[in-house]
């Protein structure tokens, strides 16, 4: 079965701090791999995805993430944090040729001004 | 173009009635995914459906069951609700037959924030 492991369920960073999230995936072949954020009181939004080519994928508001296939992880990043990336953070899969995205636990991250 | 709609926005329930939940895509949207949402269990897949077929289900009992209308409109249903029911459901729709296609993510709506008491 697919699964999808968030290990930081919740984390707290002051302003300008380095974020980085955990993901690791679990399906074996051709995936397709994205981050969702959910700000507070709004709709799931699209952060960033890996498809193919080049593993190293840039997203809105200055986020990227790795995919690195020997670990299984797609890991999310940002050098400097803000207050408004305050949000709920969603880490997905969705195997080749499927049509079910797979989504982790979520990570809530709390930026303190 | 408008949003993933979803209808109600709240509803509060017994243990034992059922709910009905719908959600209306995005005009042209064909696939539509349904998502149980609950604070450190995240987001747990319900099914999806793609013209009026339901191409996947999640691990859910059957109490929970859906449809979709050939106009992509789709409604999900919750019968005998047990306050385990307690929680936010999703809706996201996608244009094709292919989900999260390159060019085409999913696009949620707001959710439907379901209370059983």
């Amino acid at each position: 079965a697919q699964s999808v492991s968030q290990h930081n369920h919740h984390v707290i960073l002051s302003e300008a701090a380095s974020l980085e999230l955990g993901c690791n995936y679990s399906y074996g072949g051709t995936v397709n791999l994205f981050w969702y954020v959910q700000y507070p009181g709004q709709h799931l939004q699209l952060l960033l995805k890996y498809f193919s080519g080049d593993p190293l994928v840039k997203g809105i508001k200055g986020f990227e993430a790795e995919f690195i296939k020997s670990k299984f992880s797609f890991n999310l990043r940002k050098p400097s944090v803000q207050w408004s990336d305050t949000a709920e953070y969603f880490c997905a899969e969705l195997p080749g040729g499927y049509q079910k995205v797979t989504f982790g636990t979520g990570t809530k991250l709390q930026v303190i001004p | 173009k408008a949003g993933v709609t979803q209808t109600p926005r709240y509803l509060i329930k017994t243990r034992g009635q059922q709910v009905t939940l719908s959600c209306s895509p995005i005009s042209g949207h064909r696939s539509v995914s349904w998502y149980q949402q609950t604070p450190g269990q995240g987001l747990q897949f319900l099914f999806e459906y793609f013209s009026e077929t339901q191409r996947n289900k999640g691990n859910f009992p059957g109490r929970f069951s859906g449809r979709q209308f050939s106009n992509s409109r789709s409604e999900m249903n919750v019968s005998t609700l047990e306050l385990g029911d307690s929680a936010l459901y999703l809706c996201a729709s996608s244009p094709g037959r292919d989900i999260q296609a390159y060019n085409s993510p999913l696009h949620f709506g707001n959710g439907t924030r379901l209370t059983v008491t």
